[in-house]
């Protein structure tokens, strides 16, 4: 079962800041939160990832809270291009650990 | 770079037949790959995890006698659907793990969507 969860669907303004939430109250302290993206009928595309401190990249900042329950990725100026299904997953790093998905957040970008 | 690639990228067969997909790391090597699989409207499940040069794993409800799948290469990871059905019928991804990174971060194909009839 996925160790997350997640809204089913949200809105966000073309240009505005995208900002998704994920718990995960009983993440572990060797796990590191990832979030990958699905574009309709592709294959999911990494985003971000991090342990406990945030982490930005040149597609996302990630918010992770000090006790570590729960995270936030934020895309700062959404595009209908960013439209898709955003998955926060919790796994081991470092070691191929397999991908648990859960339903993710359906994120429609509108003009 | 990391770039897995999957081959077809779409499939039609006659029901009973096998069809078999490739997925390859293009620019990296893989000792893991993991293949997956999303019917219309859910999310991805994972089907197996493959180590190259030995057997695969596979997850709790996945027969792995219909499902066969084959690691021989670094690069090269195969899903072999034997005597499909109509309910085979699915959007088969896979992914390989980068080793080099670090994190042994997943990369994903872009999926091969396979229509029984």
């Amino acid at each position: 079962d996925a160790k997350t969860t997640q809204p089913t669907s949200m809105d966000c303004a073309e240009g505005r800041a995208a900002n998704l939430p994920c718990n995960h109250s009983t993440i572990s302290g060797n796990e590191y939160v990832y979030w990958y993206r699905q574009i309709h009928s592709q294959g999911p595309q990494y985003i971000i990832h991090g342990l406990k401190n945030n982490e930005t990249n040149e597609m996302a900042s990630l918010i992770i809270t000090e006790d570590r329950k729960s995270s936030t990725l934020i895309l700062p100026h959404a595009t209908l291009r960013d439209t898709a299904v955003y998955y926060c997953i919790v796994r081991v790093g470092g070691t191929t650990d397999k991908l648990i998905f859960g339903t993710g957040t359906r994120l429609q970008v509108f003009p | 770079g990391a770039v897995v690639s999957q081959h077809p990228s779409w499939v039609i067969c006659k029901s009973g037949t096998s069809v078999k997909i490739e997925c390859r790391s293009l620019d990296f090597q893989a000792t893991t790959m993991f293949w997956y699989r999303q019917f219309p409207k859910q999310s991805l499940m994972l089907m197996a995890t493959s180590n190259e040069g030995s057997k695969a794993t596979y997850e709790q409800g996945v027969e792995k006698d219909k499902f066969l799948i084959n690691h021989a290469s670094l690069t090269l990871s195969t899903l072999t659907v034997t005597s499909a059905h109509p309910e085979d019928s699915s959007f088969y991804i896979c992914s390989a793990a980068r080793s080099a990174s670090g994190n042994n971060e997943q990369f994903f194909g872009p999926g091969t969507r396979l229509t029984v009839l």
